[in-house]
């Protein structure tokens, strides 16, 4: 069964840490796998990737992909309350054209 | 360029009830992908939609039917409804072509099932 697993479920940082999340899965016939920022309703992207071992970055947001090892983690350095959303991966399969989500990372940051 | 909308942005139904979800692709895209999203939980596939045909579906059952008009809008229909069809539905668009782009979501509809 293809999925998509996240880690942590929920995360409490004080501005200015440092977070790692994480996303693994099992999806056949890996097309891509994405990034996205939820915080009331609209998932907003925030990286797409495709090949291994290549970092995707945007200010203090940054990204990379194992495809051999099948996860990918979003870092976010310096955080800020602004950072506080619901964190979400999701993969792409060339299998029916289908995307599978992870269930998501709940990130609070306090000031 | 506009983004993705979609239309209305509540609605409350009951049981047994048919509803109809409207969404507007952003300028250019001619993909348009639907997701329902309960509570707590990541989005889950519901289909997709290029070129008017369904492109690829998820795990749902039959009454969950869709249409995609030339201008690239989409509708998601429901019938039926069930307690359980309560969640946000979201509509996804992206363009389909030779290089990967992503989707980008709309705000969404929350449908409520009493």
């Amino acid at each position: 069964e293809d999925k998509v697993v996240q880690s942590p479920l929920s995360l409490v940082v004080h501005e200015g840490d440092t977070v790692t999340l994480n996303c693994s899965y099992e999806v056949t016939n890996f097309r891509s796998l994405l990034w996205y920022k939820q915080e009331k309703k609209a998932p907003t992207f925030l990286f797409m990737l495709t090949s291994s071992g290549i970092e995707k970055k945007s200010g203090r947001l940054s990204s990379i992909l194992d495809k051999k090892e099948l996860f990918s983690i979003l870092n976010i350095t310096a955080t800020q309350t602004g950072d506080s959303a619901v964190y979400l991966c999701a993969v792409e399969s060339n299998t029916g054209n289908q995307f599978y989500f992870g269930t998501g990372t709940s990130l609070t940051v306090i000031p | 360029e506009t983004g993705v909308t979609q239309s209305p942005t509540h609605l409350i139904k009951t049981r047994g009830q048919q509803v109809t979800l409207r969404c507007s692709s952003q300028s250019g895209h001619n993909t348009v992908s639907w997701y329902q999203q309960a509570l707590g939980q990541g989005p889950q596939f519901i289909f997709q939609y290029y070129r008017e045909e369904e492109n690829g579906r998820g795990n749902f059952p039959p009454r969950f039917s869709g249409l995609q008009f030339p201008n690239y809008s989409s509708e998601l229909n429901v019938n039926a409804l069930e307690l359980d069809d309560s969640a946000l539905y979201l509509c996804a668009s992206s363009p389909q072509g030779w290089r990967r782009e992503a989707q980008y979501f709309g705000p969404g509809t929350r449908l409520l099932v009493l």
